[in-house]
């Protein structure tokens, strides 16, 4: 399984500021994405970050908000832009194993806390 | 659009055989997975079985799939303390390969 890295791994942060959170990983790989978990919820999808063109985001999530970085194969950021208290969660960044169907991984995950 | 239902908590004893239940919705999901998450800390893939398996066995973790009822079920035998954590069910459908994951079912072992 391909070895997932983020950060920073936690950070506090105030409202109306801008996070980048990046995520490496130790091979090169097709499919990245980037998920928020917010408190005691669930995982949800923010959007595909594809290798050499803009992200495509799921219903509800925009590039103005969550811009995409995707440079090359095996490196990604996640920019959560303007925060507000409501984007506290924990953002994952998984990566889809190659030649084991639709199976991700899933990095450790950057815990953010806006005040 | 897909759906993932879970139940949200659990708990056995240490050393008891430990089942959690999964339904989804999506009758075209090819792959189901499940993911172990301990606190503080990220997803673990588990297991994942394919749409055309009943059945799949690793170690102490033995996946059931029901395709009719569209029903996931992960048991885990001779439970541990070290097993308590959430477990998420997950289901995958189209080619792009995204997840959708259920809420988690927060499994806690008693001594």
């Amino acid at each position: 399984s391909a070895v997932i890295s983020q950060k920073p791994s936690r950070d506090i942060c105030q409202r109306g500021t801008s996070l980048t959170i990046q995520c490496q990983v130790d091979s090169q790989v097709t499919m990245m994405f980037w998920y928020r978990q917010q408190p005691g919820q669930s995982l949800t999808l923010i959007a595909t970050a594809n290798q050499g063109s803009e992200a495509t985001y799921e219903s509800g999530f925009v590039i103005d908000k969550f811009p995409i970085s995707r440079p090359n194969l095996t490196f990604s950021t996640l920019t959560v832009s303007n925060m507000s208290p409501e984007d506290s969660s924990i953002y994952l960044c998984s990566v889809g194993a190659e030649g084991a169907g639709e199976t991700q991984y899933f990095g450790p995950g950057t815990r953010l806390l806006v005040l | 659009g897909e759906d993932v239902e879970q139940s949200l908590f659990l708990s056995v004893r240490e050393g008891d055989s430990s089942v959690i239940n999964c339904t989804y919705t999506d009758s075209s999901s090819t792959y189901l997975y499940w993911y172990k998450q301990e606190p503080g800390a990220g997803l673990q893939l588990l297991t994942y079985i394919f749409s055309n398996m009943d059945m799949k066995q690793d170690q102490r973790l033995t996946v059931l799939l029901n395709k009719k009822d569209k029903h996931l079920s992960l048991r885990i035998a001779d439970t541990q303390t070290g097993d308590s954590a959430i477990y998420f069910c997950a289901e995958s459908s189209r080619s792009q390969g995204n997840l959708i994951f259920g809420k988690g079912t927060k499994l806690s072992v008693k001594p």
